[in-house]
Formats: structure tokens, C-alpha cells, sequence
């Protein structure tokens, strides 16, 4: 059965710092998607990695994939009070998409 | 394009009622998704469609029921609801696996 796992569940950052969010899996998967929720919302993708050793960057966000350690990760850089918002990962096993719980992200001034 | 909508918004449901949730998406996607979102937890799939007339479970599809008569429309049917069932629901599309656009929710009551 397909497993995601994030961590950190909570992360409260200060404005400037940088801080990586992991997403590890349980099964082989080609697929791996980055979301972002501010509370109360509905989910907006920002990442899809489709192959090993994939990078994508948009803005202070970066996210790779190494499906040899089943890993993702979202390094945030300099963050910026507008980064808060709940990050979550999601893994594709041949259609059974599978949510991590989310990382709550809070930056602080 | 109005992109992915769901209806209704809110709704309050006694036990053992029944109710559609309705979601349309005119992106011409041919994957549709069904998900729940408990407070404070990640997103879990119910049903999920790869095209009109083809539909498939997802992880937690009891108590739910799905079709899929047309690319645009894929509404997901509660029977005999239960209060396990309060939930924000959410419908999603994408092209061909790749990234996917949600809808705003549906924000679910059982009493």
C-alpha cells in the first residue's frame, strides 16, 4: 500500500531563514506533485515532478525528486510572510493518489 | 474559463439522507477526481474517473457512488449519510496525470 509521509507537520520559520519541507514514500511512483492551501481554501499546485533527479523552481520555492530514496523535498528560500500556508505532497501510484498530512507553515517577521 | 466548480458550497444533511455533489470542470480534462479533506488532514481520494463511462475506486469509496456521462460532469452521489461522512469534499481534473485544478470545495455536515 501506497505511504506518504511529510515532515516537518508544523514548521514556524522567521522571515529571511531558509527551510526544507522532505516527502517520503512508501512504492514506486513516476509521479509526485507539490500543492499549497491557505486556510479555509482549496488546493493550488505548484510542482510536478515527473523523473528522478527532477528540479523545478518558481519564485522562493524549489522542489526535486530522487525516486531511487523515494524523497521530495521543497526548500524554501528567504522566506517571506506570504509562504504561510499549509504545503502538502502528493504521490501518484498508477492512479491511487495519495495525500502526505501537510506541513502548516507559519514565517514570522 | 471558469475552471473547476462544485455545487453546492455548503450543506447540512440529516443521517441517513442522501445527496449529490455536483462538479464540472470546462478545461476539457480527461482525469476527474473525487477527495475528502478532514480538519487538520491531508486530502483522501474516493473515486477517481480517466474518461467518460470509466470510473474507479479510490482509498475510502464506502458510502459513495460516482458516474461519469460526460467529459465535463462528474458528480459524486452520498447514500444513507452518515455522520463519518462530514467532510469538506473536494473535485479535481487534469490532463493526462499532470498537475491538477480543484474546485472550491464542498463543506459537509452530517447531524
Amino acid at each position: 500500500e501506497l505511504k506518504v509521509e511529510q515532515n516537518p507537520l508544523f514548521l514556524s520559520m522567521q522571515e529571511g531563514k531558509n527551510y526544507t519541507i522532505y516527502c517520503n514514500y512508501s512504492t514506486t511512483s513516476d509521479r509526485l506533485y507539490w500543492y499549497r492551501q491557505d486556510p479555509g481554501k482549496s488546493l493550488e499546485s505548484l510542482f510536478v515532478l515527473l523523473s528522478n533527479g527532477a528540479v523545478k523552481q518558481e519564485g522562493r520555492l524549489m522542489a526535486s525528486l530522487d525516486t531511487k530514496a523515494r524523497l521530495s523535498t521543497l526548500h524554501i528560500t528567504a522566506a517571506v510572510h506570504d509562504l504561510s500556508a499549509t504545503y502538502f505532497c502528493a504521490v501518484d501510484g498508477d492512479n491511487d493518489m495519495r495525500f502526505g498530512a501537510g506541513t502548516r507553515l507559519t514565517v514570522k517577521p | 474559463n471558469a475552471g473547476v466548480t462544485q455545487t453546492p458550497k455548503f450543506h447540512i444533511l440529516k443521517i441517513g439522507q442522501s445527496m449529490t455533489l455536483q462538479c464540472t470542470q470546462d478545461m476539457n480534462h480527461n482525469y476527474m477526481y473525487w477527495y475528502r479533506q478532514d480538519p487538520g488532514m491531508g486530502l483522501k481520494l474516493i473515486y477517481y474517473s480517466v474518461g467518460a463511462g470509466i470510473t474507479d475506486k479510490g482509498e475510502v469509496p464506502n458510502g459513495y457512488n460516482v458516474s461519469r456521462s460526460t467529459t465535463e460532469d462528474f458528480p459524486l452521489r452520498l447514500e444513507l449519510a452518515a455522520p463519518s461522512q462530514t467532510s469538506v469534499y473536494f473535485c479535481a481534473s487534469s490532463r493526462d496525470r499532470l498537475a491538477q485544478y480543484f474546485g472550491p470545495g464542498t463543506r459537509l455536515t452530517v447531524l
